[in-house]
């Protein structure tokens, strides 16, 4: 079946580089995707969306690109931080309800 | 002040035993959600519930249902309870918009272990 996934299942970089998570999606239907950080012990935190319509969007040191020529999903996060150290999961929405089918995570390593 | 909030964090019971597990959202979403996380950090949503209606993952098994007493709860009731069962449940909530799908807000989570 059509799923989200992820390329790295860990990814480990030095405090102050930047860091880039990606995501791969098969189901040309989904018009949503959103990125979360969880850590260790605490439920999934949005960190940034994005829909269908655009190919970009930026927050606060993190960048979502969408490729939907290739279906390719990325997070970019500027100057990691140790406090950016998480496990990180894509997620898309392609079923009725607003349910989320969720990649199966990357655990982003900072070292100091 | 917690936006979404689960209890008992820690759940331990035996197999064969009925539990529930409660959510309360106070950011006045109108959708709620229950996902599990198995031991390998897979989160797989089970259900997504508005005051109109529930869509049920149909890979849930029926001993899995929620309850809505209201609209800033849903609670996740197990009947029977497996050793499979074990794992992390997260309720999620989120505000209805015309834009469609958007952001999920989610607890803190509920660690169930079935001996």
């Amino acid at each position: 079946g059509e799923s989200v996934g992820l390329h790295l299942p860990t990814l480990s970089v030095q405090e102050g580089d930047n860091s880039i998570i990606n995501c791969a999606y098969s189901n040309s239907a989904s018009d949503y995707f959103i990125w979360y950080k969880q850590e260790s012990g605490k439920g999934p935190q949005f960190i940034i969306d994005i829909r269908s319509n655009m190919d970009k969007r930026q927050g606060q040191r993190v960048t979502v690109l969408l490729n939907k020529t290739v279906k390719h999903l990325s997070l970019q996060i500027a100057a990691t931080q140790p406090g950016d150290s998480a496990v990180y999961f894509c997620a898309e929405n392609i079923q009725a309800g607003n349910m989320l089918t969720f990649g199966g995570g990357t655990r982003l390593m900072v070292k100091p | 002040d917690t936006a979404v909030s689960q209890t008992p964090k820690y759940l331990v019971t035996q197999m064969g035993n009925d539990k529930s597990i409660k959510c309360e959202q106070n950011l006045g979403h109108d959708t709620m959600y229950w996902y599990k996380q198995d031991s390998k950090k897979f989160l797989k949503i089970m259900f997504s519930y508005n005051n109109k209606e529930l869509i049920i993952n149909e890979t849930v098994p029926n001993r899995f249902s929620p309850k809505s007493p209201d609209k800033a709860h849903l609670n996740l009731h197990i009947n029977s309870l497996e050793l499979g069962d074990s794992a992390v449940y997260f309720c999620a909530s989120s505000a209805t918009k015309l834009a469609g799908a958007n952001e999920q807000f989610f607890g803190p989570g509920t660690r169930l272990t079935v001996l």
